[in-house]
């Protein structure tokens, strides 16, 4: 059973670069495409980007200047970074396998606040 | 951008009734849809994809139907634990995306 666990800091000065990691346990991450997905009161469930076990990424046009996905596969990891970060940035964020998210990590609280 | 939209907002049933939530899909999306639940304070939980397939270990009450723009969750035997928040997703077309959300509450 693939597990998944986000991790980074909870708090974000505004203008500044959120980065997240997610690793995953019990599967190997050179398969499937990986996510990030972010939950706020005012928008619900937003899909950040995926990248796929070969370094191809697609982001969310929304976020496209701002977003970096990358992969670490030496440590079954794959990470956010999300640039110039305002108040709207503050959610809980989620890392997520596949193009249906069968499965997710337990999700991070980040705020952006000085 | 796909837009889903998810009816009804929110949903009174009993332990033991039926109950059916749709999802619209702005453009057709073939029968690449999928259901979560959600929990207050945890992650969504994979319950459908491919608009009909159940995911292992997801109880059989749980069915789904659909394709190109109109699907459906129907629960079956509503139980305790099924008192949830619902989405649906397309993962069609870039940005993949969700509905607003459904949320079931207990009569």
């Amino acid at each position: 059973q693939v597990q998944l666990q986000e991790s980074g800091p909870g708090l974000v000065q505004p203008s500044e670069t959120l980065s997240l990691s997610c690793t995953v346990s019990g599967g190997y991450i050179r398969s499937y495409y990986w996510s990030w997905i972010r939950q706020s009161p005012g928008k619900g469930l937003e899909w950040i980007g995926y990248i796929y076990y070969s370094g191809t990424t697609n982001y969310n046009p929304s976020l496209n200047s701002r977003v970096t996905i990358s992969l670490d596969t030496s440590k079954n990891q794959f990470s956010l970074k999300l640039n110039s970060v305002t108040a709207a940035d503050t959610a809980i964020y989620y890392c997520a396998r596949a193009v249906n998210f069968d499965s997710w990590g337990q999700g991070t609280l980040v705020t952006v606040s000085s | 951008d796909i837009q889903m939209t998810q009816s009804p907002s929110s949903l009174s049933a009993s332990v033991g009734d039926r109950v059916v939530i749709t999802c619209r899909a702005s453009q057709g999306i073939y029968n690449y849809l999928a259901w979560f639940q959600q929990k207050p304070g945890k992650a969504p939980k994979s319950l459908i994809y491919d608009a009909s397939r159940l995911r292992s270990g997801v109880p059989s009450r749980f069915s789904g139907s659909g394709s190109g723009t109109d699907f459906t969750l129907t629960i079956s035997n509503l139980q305790p634990e099924d008192f949830a928040t619902y989405y649906c997703q397309q993962y069609t077309s870039y940005p993949y995306t969700f509905g607003q959300g459904t949320k079931l509450e207990i009569k």
